[in-house]
């Protein structure tokens, strides 16, 4: 089975402070995807990433960045955290290579709070 | 208007009975995924379809390409089936890179059926 996994399930962090959220998958995915999940607002994406070192900005991207160094690690980070961003955050991946399309596997996410 | 519409947004429905649950998109599409949520944030891909009809258990997955439209059927409903079903497509592929794998979600329906 594919396994896609996040450092932490829930965190709560102050307002200024680094953030670093990790996921690791272990299918040797292409693709990796953050989103962030809030009520009223349903899902929507951050940055993805199809290959290491290559990013994508997705709808939001504004107050985070991005790491993939290894095929199977990709980091979401804020820079410096604000309330705004208190939220659930989901990992997935997929594979993804030419023009095919391909279900995503999702983390069990992680809930931020920022105070 | 949101590209991904999903309707209802809350259902709920008593045990045995069948449920329909719509998604319409306004964009061109790949492939249109549903998924599931249960409560605590684990989200599962359930079907991912381009054309016609497709069946797991007690669950079918539709859609028309031409109405843009696709249908999640649960028959026979059973409280365990509780949680919230997401629509989703992928977008057509651009042409630098396969992001044929970014989804765009619609916001959700909320299903409990009560024994």
């Amino acid at each position: 089975d594919v396994k896609v996994t996040q450092s932490s399930r829930y965190l709560v962090k102050r307002t200024g402070e680094k953030v670093f959220l990790e996921c690791v998958q272990d299918m040797d995915h292409e693709n990796m995807f953050w989103y962030r999940q809030d009520p009223g607002l349903g899902l929507r994406l951050i940055y993805f990433s199809y290959d290491v070192k290559m990013k994508e900005k997705g709808d939001i991207p504004e107050g985070y960045s991005v790491s993939r160094e290894k095929k199977e690690r990709f980091s979401l980070i804020l820079e410096s955290a604000s309330t705004n961003q208190t939220s659930m955050y989901l990992c997935a991946s997929s594979f993804g290579t030419g023009t095919g399309f391909y279900e995503q596997y999702f983390g069990p996410g992680t809930r931020l709070t920022v105070t | 208007k949101n590209e991904v519409e999903q309707s209802p947004q809350n259902l709920t429905a008593q045990e045995g009975e069948f449920i329909t649950i719509n998604c319409s998109y306004s964009v061109g599409i790949s492939a249109l995924h549903w998924l599931q949520q249960h409560p605590g944030g684990g989200i599962v891909s359930l079907f991912m379809l381009s054309s016609g009809k497709k069946k797991h258990g007690r669950l079918i997955a539709t859609i028309n390409i031409q109405e843009k439209h696709s249908s999640l059927h649960i028959t026979a409903s059973h409280p365990r089936d509780s949680a919230v079903y997401i629509c989703a497509v992928s977008s057509l592929p651009r042409v630098e890179h396969n992001a044929g794998n970014m989804l765009t979600f619609g916001g959700g329906t909320r299903l409990m059926v009560k024994p």
